[in-house]
């Protein structure tokens, strides 16, 4: 099955600077690319997503960018504000095979100093 | 709101015991996962139902058992509770498959504390 590392675990930026997380899959034939963020106790929320016909999505301060060849997608954040601190999650879903499921990495916690 | 419900928001129980969680997915959604999140573990998928049928099984215990009805909503029974069980259990739902574009929405979660 497939299998997603996320890096760092936590990353703590000054507010205003910019964040970037890394996601690495192993499964070739995964096609969706989605990040989440967490804020604690509550539902992870969809903040943007990559399918694997694109390289690059913007939107607004943040971006994601994927490398099918090397099988790694990252969170780009710019312009880091106090409402950024939560945990984020990269996952990647498979194409085909009857399941459908999200697999998630371990989250990163962004922490954003004032 | 992601138009995602669950009930209960908050469970606590002793163990062995078994609970229900329940879940109604969002409007036309056709798929239903539930998710265990728990602190050394993330986020981990239990279980995928599209349209009554079981699609996707991923790291769900013996222990557990979902099942979705024919109006679309879901119920995931967790049996022979132990301390470990203690997490937040999330549903989620989309209109079909991710490999079909489609995009998971996540309920807010059901708390279960297993005393």
């Amino acid at each position: 099955g497939e299998n997603v590392e996320q890096h760092p675990s936590t990353l703590s930026v000054q507010e205003g600077d910019s964040a970037v997380i890394k996601c690495t899959y192993s499964d070739s034939a995964s096609n969706y690319f989605p990040w989440y963020k967490q804020e604690l106790g509550k539902r992870p929320q969809l903040i943007i997503d990559i399918r694997s016909n694109v390289g690059e999505k913007k939107d607004q301060r943040i971006a994601v960018t994927l490398n099918k060849t090397a099988k790694h997608f990252s969170l780009h954040i710019t312009e880091t504000q106090p409402e950024d601190s939560a945990v984020y999650f990269c996952a990647a879903a498979r194409s085909g095979g009857g399941a459908d499921g999200l697999t998630f990495g371990k989250g990163t916690h962004l922490i954003i100093q004032p | 709101d992601s138009g995602v419900t669950q009930t209960p928001k908050h469970l606590i129980t002793a163990t062995g015991q078994r609970v229900t969680l329940r879940c109604s997915p969002r409007s036309g959604d056709l798929s239903v996962y539930w998710y265990q999140q728990s602190l050394d573990q993330g986020l981990q998928f239990l279980i995928q139902y599209y349209n009554g049928e079981e699609r996707a099984k991923g790291n769900i215990l013996e222990r557990f058992s979902a099942q979705q009805f024919p109006d679309l909503h879901s119920e995931l029974n967790l049996s022979s509770l132990e301390l470990g069980d203690s997490a937040l259990y999330f549903c989620a739902s989309s209109l079909g498959g991710t490999s079909s574009g489609n995009t998971i929405y996540f309920g807010e979660g059901s708390w279960l504390t297993v005393v």
